[in-house]
């Protein structure tokens, strides 16, 4: 495609629901990045994949978080039981080789009530 | 921990200006040190990208530069234009892996008509 595509752009969930947030990557792009972005913050690194594989997860504020890319292209986000301190724009980039987020997809606001 | 501070956290000018961005990091030990930019309700795009090597890059109107041993950078805008408004961020990366940017809480930038 000709960007990151990132779907929903809004999810609101009740407090315990479980959600699932999927990012689409540029085609091709080996490298995939989530980062969970607050109000009034930076975003921060949740985690890394290089093709299917999770290099690194030690973003991950809890095990309630989970991230698979199963052949290498789409990535789902899943949290369980959400929280109200879940509530962030989750942002996901990928970039074409080099572990580097590149280009960034428009994110996913998560509102948990 | 990287922890990364930006000043100023908002600046209003008008059109026309030269303004300067400020950016801090704890953490010298860094590869690289990424500048973008986030408008409202949208993903992150890549302004400049300054290696641990260089002292400064452009791109058009914008100029970066790095002192990574007093472990700050600077974002000169030249004749800053209304469409310049926007959020900008400072992201070193973590030094234990390009792909660990830490982000600033950015400093948001209006340039009045």
């Amino acid at each position: 495609g000709a960007g990151v595509s990132q779907s929903p752009r809004y999810k609101v969930a009740k407090r315990g629901q479980d959600v699932a947030l999927r990012c689409d990557p540029i085609s091709g792009h080996v490298s995939l990045f989530w980062y969970q972005q607050a109000l009034g913050q930076g975003p921060e690194f949740l985690t890394y994949f290089q093709n299917e594989a999770q290099l690194d997860k030690s973003g991950l504020p809890s095990d309630r978080f989970f991230a698979e890319r199963p052949e290498g292209s789409v990535s789902t986000l899943k949290i369980q039981r959400t929280q109200q301190e879940d509530s962030a724009v989750y942002l996901c980039a990928s970039s074409l080789e080099q572990a580097r987020p590149a280009f960034f997809g428009q994110g996913t606001r998560l509102t948990v009530v | 921990k990287q922890e990364v501070t930006q000043i100023p956290a908002a600046l209003s000018v008008p059109e026309g200006e030269n303004l300067v961005l400020n950016c801090s990091f704890t953490d010298s030990a860094i590869y690289n040190l990424q500048w973008f930019r986030q408008d409202p309700g949208k993903g992150l795009t890549s302004l400049l990208l300054i290696q641990s090597s260089q002292r400064e890059q452009t791109s058009g109107r914008l100029n970066a530069s790095l002192d990574k041993s007093s472990g700050r950078s600077t974002l000169y805008i030249a004749a800053s234009q209304p469409g310049d408004s926007a959020t900008y961020l400072c992201a070193p990366d973590s030094g234990a892996g390009s792909y660990q940017l830490t982000f600033g809480k950015g400093t948001k930038l209006s340039v009045i008509p």
